[in-house]
């Protein structure tokens, strides 16, 4: 079964706008890792963020951690049109690599 | 990312045959993985490898089973394979915390 669900299942804003996507998981967990793919591609990594760190940022990216709620959101401020793309949570709970993933939120961003 | 490649990339079969994924990396990870996309499912984890000698099952391993023939390579075989194994299937390899993903290979199985 999967560990994490990831709401909402798809979104649709305008450029410029910030999309914020979220991530509910079952289990501990060492870390937390948010993928990107573009359609019918390999996943790309864009950050991770460990089990005792409540917020990170890279770039126009921004995670946020709460263990305590089993939860994680993904925020992309401005975003643009080649930010269209689905976004994936996945956990690790033994930090081996061995990654549980969420079913994922479709991100459009519209000219 | 060109440091993992999958082969083939595209793959039609029929019921009850054979197949065979492959998967080679240039990073030099020690650990391998191979995954399934199916729609609204996210990715499910098959097998995985933390070394040659090292092969352990993943969540949906039932009907595949793999190779480690060196550091490099890590195979995916679909011993008689069925329609509902008709996926997207993925290679990664893993470093500090990340996993490094190939192109993907496409299968339809009729």
């Amino acid at each position: 079964s999967q560990q994490g669900e990831e709401d909402p299942q798809a979104l649709s804003i305008q450029e410029g706008e910030n999309a914020t996507m979220n991530c509910s998981y079952k289990t501990s967990i060492n870390n937390l890792q948010w993928y990107r793919q573009n359609s019918g591609r390999g996943l790309v990594h864009l950050i991770l963020i460990r089990s005792n760190e409540r917020e990170k940022h890279s770039g126009r990216l921004r995670v946020t951690l709460d263990t305590s709620k089993k939860s994680s959101s993904l925020l992309i401020t401005a975003s643009r049109a080649a930010d269209t793309a689905s976004y994936f949570c996945a956990t690790d709970a033994s930090n081996t690599g061995k990654l549980i993933f969420g079913q994922g939120t479709t991100l459009q961003v519209k000219p | 990312d060109a440091d993992v490649t999958q082969t083939p990339r595209n793959r039609i079969t029929k019921t009850g045959k054979r197949i065979m994924l492959e998967c080679s990396q240039t990073k030099g990870h020690d650990r391998m993985y191979w995954y399934r996309q199916d729609p609204g499912l996210g990715l499910r984890l098959i097998y995985y490898s933390f070394d040659v000698k090292d092969i352990n099952k993943g969540e949906i391993s039932d009907g595949y089973s793999v190779s480690r023939q060196a550091q490099a390579k890590f195979s995916l075989s679909l011993e008689s394979a069925i329609p509902n194994q008709t996926a997207l299937y993925f290679c990664a390899t893993y470093s500090q915390g990340t996993q490094y993903f190939g192109p993907g290979t496409r299968l339809l199985v009729l």
